[in-house]
């Protein structure tokens, strides 16, 4: 997974509280792709997102959560209000711009809720 | 609803055996089929990528297969190794240039043992 940084890697946050996770594609990556991955289940896609461009969000809760990919510094998703069942392991994904090319990993970010 | 099913869910083998997961998907329009090797606590990493024409591809002892005619995919291990203990997951990619979508399966886990 060299290449895609995540961080943190473990997070702790009581419910109401804000969470932040970052994440910094590959060199020469400019598509990132969050998914989240709940205990004995797949991950499941949340926001697909090109430099300063949201593309799909589809997968991403109305409420509560946002995602950016400003032109400069790491791809943030921001999770406000936390509550219970936002407990679980946060993935970015990154990839170059032709179809057909594997997406890399960053090792993930396990969001607990207190 | 684009969904993949993987089996088995779990699997242990003794070292040095040879192994075959298999991946059932329904997911249109078909852009590529990846099997992805998850290790505890870590983020995917790409295995093989295969696109609609592509019947097999070898990564080292993996090898995959593809029938998109049946919609079938599987992945053989040769000589298995302790390392090789991890979930593999099958994910398919539905979608046009540009917007690629992934559907992941839940994974085999598999278990090698000395």
């Amino acid at each position: 997974n060299a290449g895609v940084m995540q961080n943190p890697r473990h997070l702790v946050r009581r419910r109401g509280q804000e969470a932040r996770l970052r994440c910094s594609p590959m060199k020469g990556h400019s598509h990132v792709y969050w998914y989240r991955q709940l205990p004995e289940e797949g991950l499941k896609f949340m926001v697909y997102l090109q430099k300063e461009n949201i593309i799909d969000e589809s997968g991403m809760p109305k409420e509560r959560f946002s995602a950016e990919f400003p032109k400069e510094g790491p791809s943030i998703l921001r999770i406000q209000q936390v509550v219970r069942g936002d407990s679980a392991a946060y993935f970015c994904a990154s990839s170059r711009q032709d179809t057909n090319q594997p997406q890399h990993f960053g090792d993930g970010t396990r969001l607990s809720i207190l | 609803k684009n969904q993949v099913e993987q089996s088995p869910q779990s699997l242990i083998i003794l070292e040095g055996k040879n192994c075959t997961l298999q991946c059932n998907y329904t997911v249109s329009p078909f852009s590529n089929l990846r099997w992805y090797k998850q290790d505890t606590g870590r983020g995917p990493v790409s295995l093989t990528i295969m696109t609609f024409s592509e019947n097999t591809k070898s990564n080292g002892r993996y090898t995959a297969t593809l029938d998109a005619d049946t919609k079938q995919s599987s992945l053989h291990i040769t000589a298995s190794q302790l390392s090789d203990s991890a979930s593999y997951i099958c994910v398919v990619s539905a979608g046009n240039f540009g917007n690629e979508k992934l559907t992941f399966g839940t994974g085999t886990r598999l278990t090698i043992i000395p």
